[in-house]
């Protein structure tokens, strides 16, 4: 049992290059969910998905872009990057979409945007 | 939308002693109440939770107490061990769900002192 799956860990990109992050769960989850991390900055949501065929923006959605490709699969696309996306990057998921279950987050992707 | 307000961010203790985390929240409608622990360079993952209906709830050396009225909750680790060393995260969810579903604090580095 995998539980929450992303690749790649690590990533450079250049400035204006684009690329998508691939997320996958098998605990059959309804709900999955992009988070980027920053120093001092927490947790901050970019985009969810409740579930199956719905996706919506989070806090900070600019610059990203979301496909639910099925139940198990939630990628998040940076069009043209920019240094500022510099970020870990964290894919969960949950049973609930309102998240009062527990949250199962994946194993990160370091990104910097150079 | 939901603010969480973690303190303090950086946390030292001595090894044995205990250790206690605040955060407070904004919106009087959210009824849970999630703590997360990431080590270093790991994912985060829940180590204790507690719903609206309940003030505290332990699990062995973890406690987590929660005041509605004051809308604060905090975590107590006591007898504390090396392996404690982490950052840890408070989170609050309105019922609402949906881009509030989940705010988190911004961390508190807790460093055990040998």
């Amino acid at each position: 049992n995998a539980g929450v799956t992303q690749t790649p860990k690590f990533q450079v990109l250049k400035t204006g290059q684009s690329m998508t992050l691939q997320c996958a769960q098998d605990m059959n989850h309804n709900s999955m969910y992009w988070y980027r991390q920053d120093p001092g900055m927490g947790l901050r949501l970019i985009y969810y998905s409740a579930s199956e065929g719905t996706t919506d923006k989070g806090e900070v959605p600019n610059g990203y872009n979301v496909s639910r490709l099925n139940k198990r699969e939630f990628s998040l696309r940076l069009e043209s990057a920019a240094p500022s996306q510099t970020s870990v990057y964290f894919c969960a998921s949950s049973e609930a979409w309102r998240m009062n279950t527990e949250a199962f987050f994946g194993q990160g992707t370091r990104l910097t945007v150079v | 939308g939901e603010n969480v307000e973690q303190h303090p961010s950086t946390l030292s203790v001595q090894e044995g002693d205990s250790a206690v985390i605040k955060c407070t929240y904004s919106d009087s409608a959210s009824n849970y109440f999630p703590w997360y622990k990431q080590e270093l360079g790991k994912r985060p993952q829940l180590i204790i939770d507690i719903r609206s209906n309940v003030g505290e709830k332990k699990d062995q050396r973890i406690a987590v107490t929660l005041n509605k009225t004051a809308k604060h909750f905090s975590l107590h680790i006591t007898e504390t061990q090396p392996e404690d060393s982490a950052v840890y995260f408070c989170a609050a969810n309105p019922p609402g769900g949906g881009a509030d579903g989940l705010t988190f604090g911004k961390g508190t580095h807790l460093i055990i002192q040998p």
